[in-house]
């Protein structure tokens, strides 16, 4: 079965270091994987797709098969990273339809 | 530009009582979603829409719940009657064509308490 696991509910850096936010998943053949973020008050809304392999506010997020990992990273954090994020996925067996999401990683830049 | 609005944005209900959410998509949007986040769980889908019709229903959790969609515009999702388990936030999409994984806009979510 397809599971999406995000280890971390809840991480802080402080402005400037490094972040790494971790996604492993589970899933029978090629999905495809997103990052989702969630900042406050706002709507949630598609950070980045593996497949576009693009750079987004600083956000890069690579697919590792053999580690079945797509880790959000950024190198210098920014008190406007301060959201919820979500790693989900998406396939034939879910359907391009229907996104599966972990749990979610609350990142906090402190200032 | 209008986003895809729910309401309301909070709901604290007692156990046994219902509730009615509603979610107005883009305009223009065939397909709706809803998704809900149960506390520290993940988001799950709930269902998917196309204009007024059920096209997955799959993730509805059980006949306590029930989503409408009259005249293809908004939708409802209403939770009758309402138990604890229930409490989470309440997600809803919308999208021209039907792939929510890169066409969708989500709402800012109804966060649903129930007591």
């Amino acid at each position: 079965a397809q599971r999406v696991t995000q280890p971390e509910k809840l991480l802080s850096v402080f402005k400037g270091a490094p972040v790494e936010l971790k996604c492993n998943y589970s899933y029978s053949g090629s999905p495809e994987l997103f990052w989702y973020v969630q900042y406050s008050r706002q709507r949630l809304q598609l950070l980045l797709r593996h497949i576009s392999r693009e750079s987004i506010k600083g956000f890069t997020a690579d697919l590792n098969k053999g580690e079945t990992s797509f880790h959000l990273k950024k190198p210098f954090a920014q008190e406007e990273d301060s959201a919820m994020y979500y790693c989900a996925l998406s396939g034939p067996l879910t359907g391009a339809n229907n996104l599966f999401f972990g749990t979610g990683t609350r990142l906090t830049v402190i200032p | 530009e209008a986003g895809v609005t729910q309401f309301p944005s909070h709901s604290v209900i007692e156990k046994g009582q219902t509730v009615t959410l509603r979610c107005d998509p883009i305009s223009g949007h065939d397909n709706l979603y809803w998704y809900r986040r149960v506390m520290g769980k993940e988001i799950k889908f709930l269902l998917h829409f196309v204009k007024e019709s059920k096209q997955d229903e799959s993730g509805m959790p059980n006949n306590r719940f029930l989503a409408e969609r009259t005249g293809g515009t908004y939708s409802t999702l209403k939770v009758q009657p309402a138990e604890l388990e229930d409490s989470g936030v309440y997600f809803c999409a919308s999208s021209q064509v039907p792939r929510v994984n890169t066409e969708a806009f989500f709402g800012q979510g109804t966060r649903l308490t129930v007591v």
